[in-house]
């Protein structure tokens, strides 16, 4: 989707590296959301962000929703060989309809 | 806890036949998504319903319909199935709040089209 870009398009890193992962849109968030997908299998949903400004932990991973609500960034830290996937943002820009960003597949190294 | 069920997980089809895929949402979530993943390709909003109306409508092909049921799961009825539906087809439900609520995904069906 447009709506959405994420960026890097790809990332790897080395096991116990530090990494962020960008989400960018044009218009006004109503709902962000961050999701894992490991290769081939279902999304896994990681945190939703609806304040501008909100953060959130959980374990290693930290969203936070910039106070215009128009990007969003997931930063790992420490990052495990169980982190890699693709990682996808995703958000309602008003009505009813739902957008996924453009993905970012995470390789971490051993 | 509950997560939302999809079946079947797999299925094999031929070009012009139908397939129906079913999603069970968690229980008490009244709004159920549909979303098609092609290989390599992002999730793309098919449709979704709302205590049973279809309440949006994303780009989902005139051979395929969708409907929910008074138990709040939905189908996805898909005929003359071309090459090009070859995917993984996602459900994914949430309570209505205020706004677009918090969505859960299930696992997904794969669907091959041969």
């Amino acid at each position: 989707s447009q709506e959405l870009e994420q960026s890097p398009q790809s990332l790897i890193v080395q096991e116990g590296k530090n990494l962020t992962i960008n989400c960018t849109s044009s218009k006004t968030l109503y709902g962000l959301y961050w999701y894992k997908q490991k290769y081939g299998e279902g999304l896994i949903f990681l945190m939703m962000l609806q304040k501008g400004g909100e953060e959130k932990s959980h374990e290693k991973i930290t969203a936070k929703l910039d106070e215009k609500k128009q990007q969003s960034s997931l930063h790992i830290t420490a990052s495990q060989p169980s982190h890699a996937g693709i990682y996808l943002c995703g958000a309602s820009l008003g009505g009813n309809q739902f957008y996924f960003g453009t993905g970012t597949s995470l390789t971490v190294i051993p | 806890a509950a997560g939302v069920i999809q079946s079947p997980r797999h299925l094999i089809k031929e070009k012009r036949e139908t397939a129906t895929l079913k999603c069970y949402p968690i229980p008490r979530h009244d709004t159920v998504y549909w979303y098609q993943q092609g290989p390599g390709q992002d999730p793309q909003f098919l449709i979704s319903f709302y205590e049973k109306m279809q309440s949006d409508k994303g780009s989902i092909p005139d051979r395929f319909s969708a409907q929910q049921f008074s138990d709040y799961h939905s189908e996805l009825n898909m005929s003359s199935l071309e090459l090009g539906d070859s995917a993984l087809y996602f459900c994914a439900s949430s309570p209505r709040t205020s706004g677009l609520g918090e969505q859960f995904f299930g696992p997904g069906t794969r669907l091959t089209v041969l």
